[in-house]
């Protein structure tokens, strides 16, 4: 069974980069889109982006080209990291597997982290 | 981007009610259209995935209809550990996009 573990600081000062890490036990890293998933206190859920383990990357529009998603699959890690971060960046971050079944929904999630952007 | 329009916003039932809440897409999504559960602390479910699909392991008093721009997530038999947030989620093109989600609350 595949499990998703992300790592890195829970406090980011504004204007400063967000950095996470996820790692991938249990199962492959090949094959699978593996993307980043932000839900900000109290609201709704919000796609960031993902990477394909091959390196492809697809980043959601609203980031305004902040995002950088990088895949490390000596590792089985991949990265997510969000420049110029605002308050608005506040949230609990999921890193979660997209299924390669050709129906694409995220059958394994990170626990998350709460990331809260402030001095 | 397509927008997913969830309704209701919240609801509260009983044990044993049936649920329905439902689901638009602004243009076709074929079937591309999942439903997952969010309880608080914990990392969302998946519950119901290509509108119909139930998820291994996943009681089968949930079930999901739909295709195109309309479907419905169905729970048959309301039980107290159903309460939580419910999403819809299309995976028909990018950006992936979730509707805004369901509360559902037990009376």
């Amino acid at each position: 069974q595949v499990q998703l573990q992300e790592s890195g600081p829970g406090l980011v000062k504004p204007s400063e980069t967000l950095s996470l890490t996820c790692t991938v036990s249990g199962d492959s890293i090949s094959t699978y889109y593996w993307s980043w998933i932000r839900q900000p206190p109290g609201k709704g859920l919000e796609w960031i982006g993902y990477v394909y383990h091959a390196g492809t990357t697809y980043y959601n529009p609203s980031l305004k080209s902040r995002g950088t998603i990088s895949i490390d699959k000596s590792k089985k890690q991949f990265s997510l990291n969000l420049r110029s971060v605002t308050a608005a960046d506040t949230a609990v971050y999921y890193c979660a597997r997209e299924t390669n079944n050709g129906w694409y929904y995220y059958d394994s999630w990170g626990q998350g982290t709460l990331v809260t952007v402030s001095s | 981007d397509i927008q997913l329009t969830q309704s209701p916003s919240s609801l509260s039932a009983s044990v044993g009610d049936r649920v329905i809440i439902t689901c638009r897409a602004s243009q076709s999504i074929s079937n591309y259209l999942h439903w997952y559960q969010d309880k608080p602390g914990i990392a969302p479910k998946i519950l119901i995935y290509a509108a119909s699909s139930l998820q291994s392991g996943v009681p089968s008093r949930f079930s999901g209809s739909g295709s195109g721009t309309d479907f419905t997530l169905n729970i048959s038999t309301l039980q107290p550990e159903d309460f939580g947030i419910y999403y819809c989620q299309q995976s028909y093109s990018n950006p992936r996009t979730f509707g805004q989600g369901t509360k559902v609350e037990i009376k």
